[in-house]
């Protein structure tokens, strides 16, 4: 398996609700990411979690509340967001340091908030 | 931080005509890789360069780690249809912060007519 999942794969929500998007690898890697990408620029990174753990949290906003339940499995929780948080989010996960081998990436959820 | 500077911004050829785009920085890399990203999907790597002056090709593609380790290229040879896409550059942060922040370029977007 040399994919990452995300799910769903489109999400539309209301300011005031809570959602959770998920991510999901079994190739035994053990970083894990959560991007946001704007339509036509390049992907932002937002959290970095390396062996299970928060390592880099990009001073993003509260509202958006990443947790890694294991090796495998990424979340990221939504609540209170805001319409310009509308973006495609991309999980992504690398072997090791992402200098030596890049990152697989998933197909992204594509987030609408009204 | 690092900027990558990625050009052109967007690419309109005729079926069967060669590509070339550039990623050059005011920094030096480690690392350089090629990333294409289809409509509502997430970014593929295509290649990966980890030395300067490194040639490597996958398939149509060729791209080329630069001897002052400051820029790369990417080449598609004979372009046809699907490989309309976005098109970016992405190096290691220099911070050598592990499980690292991918810098991106701003990307290239390319359309190919039949």
């Amino acid at each position: 398996d040399t994919e990452v999942t995300q799910t769903p794969k489109h999400l539309v929500m209301g300011m005031t609700n809570k959602k959770s998007l998920k991510c999901e690898q079994h190739m035994g890697h053990r970083a894990m990411y959560w991007y946001k990408q704007k339509a036509k620029k390049p992907p932002e990174l937002m959290f970095v979690y390396s062996y299970e753990k928060l390592s880099i949290n990009e001073s993003v906003p509260s509202r958006f509340s990443p947790e890694c339940p294991n090796s495998s499995l990424l979340n990221l929780h939504l609540h209170a967001l805001q319409p310009e948080d509308s973006a495609l989010y991309l999980c992504a996960s690398s072997q090791g340091q992402a200098t030596n081998y890049g990152y697989t990436f998933g197909s992204g959820t594509r987030l609408t908030v009204v | 931080g690092q900027q990558l500077n990625q050009s052109p911004q967007s690419m309109f050829i005729q079926e069967g005509e060669d590509v070339s785009m550039n990623c050059t920085s005011s920094s030096i890399f480690n690392t350089w890789l090629w990333y294409k990203q289809d409509p509502g999907e997430g970014p593929v790597l295509l290649i990966a360069l980890y030395k300067a002056g490194e040639l490597t090709s996958n398939g149509r593609l060729t791209a080329q780690f630069g001897i002052t380790r400051k820029d790369s290229f990417l080449n598609i040879s004979a372009s046809i249809p699907s490989d309309v896409g976005i098109y970016f550059c992405a190096g290691p942060y220099a911070g050598g912060t592990s499980y690292g922040k991918l810098t991106f370029g701003q990307g290239t977007i390319l359309t190919v007519h039949p």
